[in-house]
């Protein structure tokens, strides 16, 4: 079975532009979340969904949204792009027998010039 | 809020040394705590994890003992190798209601283990 899938990898982006980043969670998981790995720092909530309902929020600005598809794939979309959104996006997929276990995705790293 | 903080690194050890990063948390009642691997160029992988006071999560030789009295799940490892060498995340979900499983982590503690 294939594992959580990220795309793109990598990507270049300026100031003020739009990026969507796109997950696959893995076959028969409902849900997933998002997190944001600044370098040198731990993964912080950004979203969570499930059966394509939102079902938690972190302390992001509205600029961040994302949504959740009938396949259960997600996207992660940021508007107005600053600086200090470079990061490693990831994306982790949750199943329904142990909620508790987060697979992630090997993840997308924008960088902001 | 809930929290977590790790010992910060880098952490640097010969290999078979042991090995020790300090985890404490803040929650308010039964979070369950985890811990996190992460390997240059790739995304976060569990290690290990433990849902109730006293379990003792383990795997590759890694454990952890969820200890309520000192709200700490420290990671140890009798004997490292290279192939350890990795960035360790503590971190915990607080069930919230709702659906929502969010994972609060820890900043990460840099292991390198020389030959």
């Amino acid at each position: 079975d294939a594992g959580v899938t990220q795309s793109p990898t990598h990507l270049i982006k300026t100031r003020g532009q739009h990026v969507t980043l796109r997950c696959s969670p893995i076959s028969g998981h409902k849900s997933v979340s998002w997190y944001q790995q600044v370098l040198g720092q731990g993964p912080q909530f950004i979203f969570q969904y499930y059966e394509k309902e939102e079902r938690g929020r972190g302390n992001f600005p509205d600029r961040f949204s994302a949504r959740q598809f009938p396949n259960y794939s997600s996207e992660l979309n940021v508007n107005a792009l600053l600086l200090g959104d470079s990061a490693l996006y990831l994306c982790a997929s949750i199943s329904d027998r142990d909620k508790n276990i987060q697979y992630f995705g090997a993840g997308t790293r924008l960088s902001v010039l | 809020g809930n929290s977590v903080t790790q010992m910060e690194g880098p952490v640097t050890l010969s290999e078979e040394a042991f090995l020790t990063i300090n985890c404490t948390y803040t929650a308010t009642g039964y979070p369950s705590l985890f811990w996190y691997v992460q390997y240059p160029g790739e995304g976060l992988q569990l290690l290990l994890k433990a849902t109730k006071a006293d379990d003792k999560g383990s795997n590759k030789g890694f454990e952890a003992t969820y200890r309520k009295e000192t709200t700490s799940f420290h990671l140890e490892k009798g004997s490292v190798q290279v192939s350890d060498s990795a960035v360790y995340f503590c971190a915990l979900i607080r069930y919230s209601g709702g659906s929502n499983y969010k994972l609060t982590f820890g900043k990460g503690t840099l292991l390198t283990v020389n030959p």
